[in-house]
């Protein structure tokens, strides 16, 4: 049973460019989550996908974006790129209602971006 | 709404027990714990539910304390691999299913 994977591993942009991450939820996920984090921080939560609809969002301008397939694969969309956005971006998914299931978020192993 | 984590840091010597502590501002649901060792992804430990008892497995346990909204994990023991930078995560009690994390607190075990 795969986990949830994520690409790139590593990514380099500049400064202004727009950049696209992915990731595959664990077998049976239907919700996934991104989080940014920053170099000896915890995790900050960006948004959260469900049925192809962002359905929470964090504290993350518009040029923070996403999509969801059928599928239940995710895309995380930066546009505008800062010297700010350089943290490793992971990707966490989910049953639907995991408080009930007991069961919790899945982190994949995330892809380092760095903006130069 | 971020949780609130304490120690920053821990050292400690192989054997020897810690503790980890989690509180929030606002009601919780669930609290949840995770592990991250440097350049990894974070692993989940275990996660507790509003009305839930205490868990644990092997020498690593935890509590939350729904009065309070504190959540505290412990370590027994520790061995070597405990290693890491220890996170709380937390979801509030109107179940949107969002969890916000703490700033973590670092572990070092020494031989």
């Amino acid at each position: 049973d795969a986990g949830v994977t994520q690409s790139p591993t590593h990514l380099i942009k500049t400064r202004g460019q727009q950049v696209t991450l992915r990731c595959s939820p664990k077998s049976g996920h239907d919700t996934v989550s991104w989080y940014q984090q920053a170099l000896g921080q915890g995790p900050q939560f960006i948004f959260q996908y469900y049925e192809e609809e962002e359905r929470q969002r964090g504290n993350f301008p518009d040029r923070f974006s996403g999509h969801q397939f059928p599928n239940y694969s995710s895309e995380l969309n930066v546009n505008a790129l800062l010297l700010g956005d350089s943290a490793l971006y992971l990707c966490a998914s989910s049953p639907e209602d995991f408080g009930l299931d007991r069961d919790t978020q899945y982190f994949g192993p995330g892809t380092r971006l760095t903006v130069l | 709404q971020q949780p609130v984590q304490s120690p920053q840091a821990v050292i400690l010597r192989e054997g020897e027990d810690a503790v980890i502590n989690c509180s929030s501002s606002k009601a919780l649901y669930s609290v949840h714990w995770y592990r991250q060792k440097h350049g990894e992804a974070p692993i989940f430990l275990m996660i507790l539910l509003k009305g839930g008892e205490q868990k644990g497995h092997d020498k690593i346990s935890a509590s939350f304390n729904e009065k309070k909204q504190q959540s505290s994990l412990y370590l027994t023991a520790s061995q070597l691999s405990y290693s890491g930078t220890y996170f709380c995560g937390t979801e509030l009690v109107n179940r949107d299913d969002k969890i916000i994390f703490g700033k973590g607190t670092r572990l070092h075990i020494l031989p």
